[in-house]
Parts: structure tokens; C-alpha cells; sequence
């Protein structure tokens, strides 16, 4: 019940396109939702987070969105750039603590 | 600010070996917390402390130590180490204010166990 499913794998992605990557999860008490992108050799950085209050999250070209129903939300990055190829975790927590991650992301954008 | 901060960057250990992986943040951030990332499946919580004098286990806490004695520092310690536990280790720390829970991660030590 903890744990948080994330789909692709990998995804290779053209310059300009939108790519989009899924993650489900089964505990209602999760209470934030983060996503996190990480470049090789270094820690995760917080990318952008949303609470189960809202549907939709837009930070520039990165959106998440939130379906609370179906227990899923995803990470939309419009006009995809080179400079996103990265390695994508979403994550859930309950109150801030204990972060369950899932298997991650890796997505390349084609020049 | 420094930010979260570890060393050692690189260990190679050998099988029984013990060793701590040290982590300090100066963000004065109440909440740490110690994870392991493995290929395909990424990163898992080890350790984790709400403040200074406190921490619980994890999910997967087998084979690992921690103490918190002050806000700053939460080293990780490795008694035996065993070739399972090669892995990225990363340490995080969390301000613990409502609605603010951004985990601020550190550059991740490398540790290789023979």
C-alpha cells in the first residue's frame, strides 16, 4: 500500500514535444505529491509538488496533474528542451514525512 | 549556504568493514533523512529524524545506524558492511513547517562493498 508505481521507464521524447510520465498510487492518506528530477551524479531537486486540493499545477513548461479518484497524477513538460534529459521521480508523503519514491524516469530529448 | 552536505563522495569497503557516511545541512531544517537509490527501483527511505535526539527507522533500516545529537549532522552508520549494501546513498533535509516540504538533497556518496 505504500508503494507508488511510475510508467515509462525510459522515454525518448523530440525536441519541442510533450513528454508525459504517469505514477499511481494506493494510499489515501498521502497528502503531497512531489516530483523530482535528477541529473547524473547528483542529488534529486524538487521540480514542482501538488496537493490533493487541486486538480492541476503549472510552473512554466511543467504541469502536474492530479487525478484523486483514480489515485494517479502525471507530469506533463511542454516544449521539451535538450536541457530536460534527466532522470524523473515522482513521490508521495503523508504530513511531510517517510517519502515513498517511485523507480523513476529516464528521459532523453532528441535535438 | 552550503546547503546539504556529504562526504565521503566515492568508499569502496570490503565485506564486514564499518564506516559513517556523514551528512550536515546548515538550513537549520528540523527534518533529515537518510535514502538509498538502486537501479530500477528509486530511492528508498533508510532513516529518518523529526529533530535533534530523535530519528525511527525507515523502510528499509536493516543494517544501519543513525544518531541525531544536534540539527545540524545525521550520520549514517554501516557496522558490517555486506555487498548488498553497495548503492548511492543520499542524504535530505526538510524544513518542518506547515504546508513546506520540500526535501533539499544532498551530492550523494557512492559506496562500493567487496
Amino acid at each position: 500500500q505504500q508503494q507508488v508505481k511510475q510508467s515509462p521507464q525510459s522515454l525518448i521524447v523530440q525536441k519541442g514535444g510533450i513528454s508525459i510520465i504517469n505514477c499511481a498510487y494506493e494510499n489515501t492518506a498521502f497528502d503531497y505529491f512531489p516530483w523530482y528530477q535528477q541529473f547524473p551524479g547528483k542529488g534529486p531537486a524538487l521540480l514542482i509538488a501538488i496537493r490533493p486540493d487541486v486538480s492541476e499545477k503549472k510552473e512554466g513548461r511543467f504541469t502536474i496533474s492530479f487525478n484523486k479518484s483514480a489515485k494517479q497524477f502525471s507530469l506533463h513538460i511542454m516544449d521539451s528542451q535538450p536541457g530536460d534529459s534527466a532522470t524523473y521521480f515522482c513521490a508521495a508523503s503523508t504530513g511531510g514525512q517517510n517519502f515513498v519514491f517511485g523507480p523513476g524516469t529516464r528521459l532523453s530529448v532528441l535535438p | 549556504n552550503a546547503g546539504v552536505t556529504q562526504t565521503p563522495k566515492f568508499q569502496v569497503l570490503k565485506t564486514g568493514q564499518s564506516m559513517t557516511l556523514q551528512c550536515a545541512q546548515d538550513m537549520n531544517h528540523e527534518y533529515m533523512s537518510w535514502y538509498r537509490q538502486d537501479p530500477g527501483m528509486g530511492l528508498r527511505l533508510i532513516h529518518y529524524s523529526v529533530g535533534a535526539g530523535i530519528t525511527d527507522q525507515g523502510e528499509v533500516p536493516n543494517g544501519y545506524n543513525v544518531s541525531r545529537s544536534t540539527t545540524e549532522d545525521f550520520p549514517l552508520r554501516l557496522l558490517s558492511a555486506a555487498p548488498s549494501q553497495t548503492s548511492v546513498y543520499f542524504c535530505a533535509s526538510t524544513p518542518w513547517e506547515s504546508g513546506i516540504e520540500t526535501q533539499y538533497f544532498g551530492p550523494g556518496t557512492r559506496l562500493l562493498v567487496l
